[in-house]
């Protein structure tokens, strides 16, 4: 049962240019969605979050969407950096906990 | 850094042994959850921990138990080890208030797992 899908495994984007990630939930009960950004052998480390009762949050190069009506919700870097690769999830939060996305492989290239 | 700390960080356990994994939480954090992360797959909530007391448990069996102690550290606890429990497991904490959680949720570096 997976409640929290990213439908794309990687993301192939030139320095300088949007990324763009993206995440479908299928649960109305969620109540607030975050981003995290992971490297190899790290634990994921927060980016941004919304809350379900907003439709946008900016944080400098970072933009989240949020579409309630298609259950969507998308993450916006610009300008994207070669340091910005790694896996990026997507998150949930229902009650006491996460639920996470599988993750999409950003990879961005100088 | 997030102030979240793992110990150890890499471990290898025989099939049928049981292993402690140890977390101390964020400074003024009192909530501290658990995740097991697959290869290939986002982390998947074991349980989470609140004023020294389980609240709230994933698809998880019983032999996945933890504690929570007075300065919120925590611990998790696997016992009868089989070799599908080869994972990254990452804690968690935050603060909640009787209101519930914040999004505010920070994760440790994790734990490496392999079980032979």
């Amino acid at each position: 049962d997976q409640q929290v899908k990213q439908n794309s495994p990687s993301l192939s984007v030139q320095e300088g240019r949007i990324s763009i990630l993206n995440c479908d939930y299928t649960n109305s009960m969620f109540d607030y969605f975050l981003w995290y950004k992971k490297y190899p052998a790290e634990g994921p480390t927060f980016l941004i979050s919304i809350s379900s009762i907003k439709d946008k949050n900016e944080d400098g190069r970072f933009t989240v969407f949020l579409n309630k009506s298609a259950k969507h919700l998308s993450l916006h870097i610009v300008p994207s950096q070669p340091g910005d690769s790694a896996v990026y999830f997507c998150a949930a939060s229902y009650g006491n906990k996460l639920v996470f996305g599988a993750g999409t492989i950003l990879r961005v290239k100088s | 850094e997030t102030g979240v700390t793992q110990s150890p960080t890499h471990l290898i356990k025989t099939r049928g042994q049981q292993v402690t994994l140890r977390c101390s939480s964020q400074s003024g954090h009192n909530t501290v959850s658990w995740y097991q992360q697959a290869l290939g797959q986002g982390p998947q909530f074991i349980f989470q921990y609140y004023r020294e007391e389980e609240n709230g448990r994933g698809n998880f069996p019983p032999r996945f138990s933890g504690l929570q102690f007075p300065n919120y550290s925590s611990e998790l606890n696997v016992n009868a080890l089989e070799l599908d429990d080869s994972a990254l497991y990452l804690c968690a904490s935050s603060f909640r208030t009787h209101r519930g959680s914040g999004n505010t949720i920070y994760f440790g570096e994790g734990s490496w797992l392999t079980v032979v």
